[in-house]
């Protein structure tokens, strides 16, 4: 069935780099863009970030442009992204989540990974 | 930026109908999706484009959308519907993907 599953969450202290991975099985991967959500301890969700089907198209929230890098890797099934320069404003479980496919936008995120959660602190 | 607005908590005895409200400028015109989450547990998709629910969703629960307000119904509440309840939109003045603040439903 189609799945998400995400890793490479742990401790962290501020200032310093992680890397998120998102594995995909069960669809057409390199036809969909994907999405990271995060949710920190007690909160709502936060849209992070997207990348297009092709790679071509990356949109970030304003509170993380410039220090996260999300990409993909289509012969492995893989996205990423690359949080640098952590605050502890970051903590949260970040959610991988398939978007739409080819350049539909107004789509709904389905499915959802189970999350990675990621601690910033000293 | 676009803003979704819910209402923190909705209450509501089991078996009546449950009404969740989404707030935003001109949301009858954009796609609305809302999402379920229950605690420890990933969000999942109940209701996408307004008023379409994905196969395993049970009827009871309905969207409708239309100048400012979208609205998530649940037509008889049961045990197993508490949770934590979102809905979301694309902003295509800013290509972002906007959610509500979350509406926890709490059944009495």
């Amino acid at each position: 069935q189609e799945q998400l599953v995400e890793s490479g969450g742990g401790v962290v202290q501020p200032g310093r780099s992680l890397r998120l991975s998102c594995a995909a099985s069960g669809f057409t991967f390199s036809r969909y863009a994907l999405h990271w959500v995060r949710q920190a301890p007690g909160k709502g969700l936060e849209w992070v970030a997207r990348i297009s089907y092709d790679g071509s198209k990356k949109y970030y929230t304003d509170s993380v442009r410039g220090r996260f890098t999300i990409s993909r890797d289509d012969s492995k099934e893989m996205m990423y992204v690359q949080m640098s320069s952590l605050r502890p404003e970051d903590t949260a479980i970040y959610y991988c989540a398939r978007g739409g496919s080819l350049g539909a936008a107004a789509v709904p995120l389905d499915p959802w990974g189970q999350g990675t959660l990621v601690t910033v602190s000293s | 930026s676009y803003v979704l607005t819910q209402p923190p908590s909705v209450s509501v005895a089991p078996g009546k109908p449950a009404m969740i409200t989404c707030g935003g400028n001109n949301i009858g015109s954009k796609s609305v999706h809302w999402y379920q989450q229950k605690p420890g547990q990933a969000p999942v998709l109940v209701i996408y484009y307004d008023d379409e629910r994905p196969s395993g969703i049970p009827e009871r629960f309905s969207g409708s959308s239309s100048g400012n307000t979208a609205t998530l119904t649940i037509s008889r509440v049961e045990a197993g519907d508490e949770a934590d309840y979102y809905c979301q939109v694309w902003d295509s003045s800013s290509d972002h993907w906007v959610f509500g603040g979350g509406t926890k439903l709490t059944v009495l």
